[in-house]
Parts: structure tokens; C-alpha cells; sequence
């Protein structure tokens, strides 16, 4: 069974880096089946995509977070990383890190999703 | 980028009722559409992808049609347990998500 847990600092202050990790069992971050993503969610409000890295190390991010944000992986721990800095109260939202299948090229969604980590921005 | 949109942006349903929500994108996506479900407090429940294929374990109560731009979630007969806010995104490009439709009493 394929699970997903995030982890990192709930409290940022504004113009820092905000900085989660997510850790991986019942599957590989070096798969080449999937991308690894970060979702993240403001209170209230619906999903924005992040951004996902792939087991080569490729990125893709959200144009509109994409001078901020880096997305990593760690093989060695089974994990990836976001990093999103200059953050403000806007970037205030639970973060879910999910894993974006395919099965044969044909891609099938987000079928495993971390229980979602709240991070505040806040001074 | 492609946009998706989402109507209605809620609803109010009964127990047995029939539930159909709307999601279009902004340019073609062929059946790249997925479906999520979400409750309070909870990480979304991928529910349909390509459009109309049934995730596994998820009721046949749900089902999902379309193609192109213009694409369906179908609840055929709705259960207390259905109550939550519901997801399209599509997988053409870049992973962007419906605003969402929520669906209660």
C-alpha cells in the first residue's frame, strides 16, 4: 500500500522560506511511471498544483509560483522536497503532496495523496 | 495554460437524487479528465480518470462522460456519504484543477 506523509515547519514568516518534505513507502521516488507533485489548498478555498518532479530529477511548476518554488528529490530517503521562498500570507494553505500516475504512458490522476501538512505564514 | 471551469459551484441534493456536474476546459483535452472527491479535513479521493474509467473501489454509483471540452460526473442515485466538494482536472498539460462544486443538503 502506497503512502505518502509530509512533514516540515506549520509556522513561516513572511519573506522566509517555506520548506516540507514528503516521505514515501509502498512505492519508489525513482519510479518512472509518475510524477511526484505538491498540491497545496488555502483555507477554504479550492486545489492549486504546485508543481512535480520526476524520477530523473525534471521539473514543472505552476507558472504562477515559478520563480519561487523548487521541487527535489532525495533517493537516498525515498523522498522529495518543495521549497517556495518570499513567501507571503497568500502562500498560507494545507499542502498535499500526491502521486501523479500513468499506467503505459496514459495518464490517470492523483491516486495516492499525503494527509496534507497546514502551513501559516505569519510574523 | 488551460482553464477549467466548473458549474454549478454548489448544490443542494436529497438522498436518491440524481447529480450531474459540469466541467469544461478551455481547449480540447481529449479524455484527459480526472474526477475528486473531497469532505472537510480530508486529502482529495481521485473517484474517475480518463474521463469515464472508475478508479478501483469506487462505487458504480458514480460515473463520468465527455471528451474535448466538455465533461459529466454523474451521481445516479446520491448517499449521505456523497455529501463533499467535487474536483475535475485535467491531465492534457500542466495538472490544473476545476474551482470545485459542492454538493449538500
Amino acid at each position: 500500500q502506497v503512502q505518502l506523509q509530509e512533514s516540515g515547519p506549520g509556522l513561516v514568516k513572511p519573506s522566509e522560506t517555506l520548506s516540507l518534505t514528503c516521505s514515501i513507502s509502498g512505492a519508489s521516488v525513482t519510479s518512472n511511471t509518475c510524477y511526484w507533485s505538491w498540491i497545496r489548498q488555502p483555507p477554504g478555498k479550492g486545489l492549486e498544483w504546485v508543481g512535480h518532479v520526476y524520477h530523473s530529477g525534471s521539473t514543472n511548476y505552476n507558472p504562477s509560483l515559478t520563480s519561487r518554488v523548487t521541487i527535489s528529490l532525495d533517493t537516498s530517503k525515498n523522498q522529495f522536497s518543495l521549497k517556495l521562498n518570499s513567501v507571503t500570507a497568500a502562500d498560507t494553505a494545507v499542502y498535499y503532496c500526491a502521486r501523479d500516475m500513468y499506467v503505459e504512458t496514459v495518464p490517470i490522476g492523483f491516486d495516492y495523496w499525503g494527509q496534507g501538512k497546514l502551513v501559516i505564514v505569519s510574523s | 495554460d488551460i482553464q477549467m471551469t466548473q458549474s454549478p459551484s454548489s448544490l443542494s441534493a436529497s438522498v436518491g437524487d440524481r447529480v450531474t456536474i459540469t466541467c469544461r476546459a478551455s481547449q480540447s483535452i481529449s479524455d484527459y479528465l480526472n474526477w475528486y472527491q473531497q469532505k472537510p479535513g480530508k486529502a482529495p479521493k481521485l473517484l474517475i480518470y480518463g474521463a469515464s474509467t472508475l478508479q478501483s473501489g469506487v462505487p458504480s454509483r458514480f460515473s463520468g462522460s465527455g471528451s474535448g471540452t466538455d465533461f459529466t460526473l454523474t451521481i445516479s442515485s446520491l448517499q449521505p456519504e456523497d455529501f463533499a466538494t467535487y474536483y475535475c482536472q485535467q491531465s492534457y498539460s500542466s495538472p490544473f484543477f476545476g474551482p470545485g462544486t459542492t454538493v449538500d443538503i
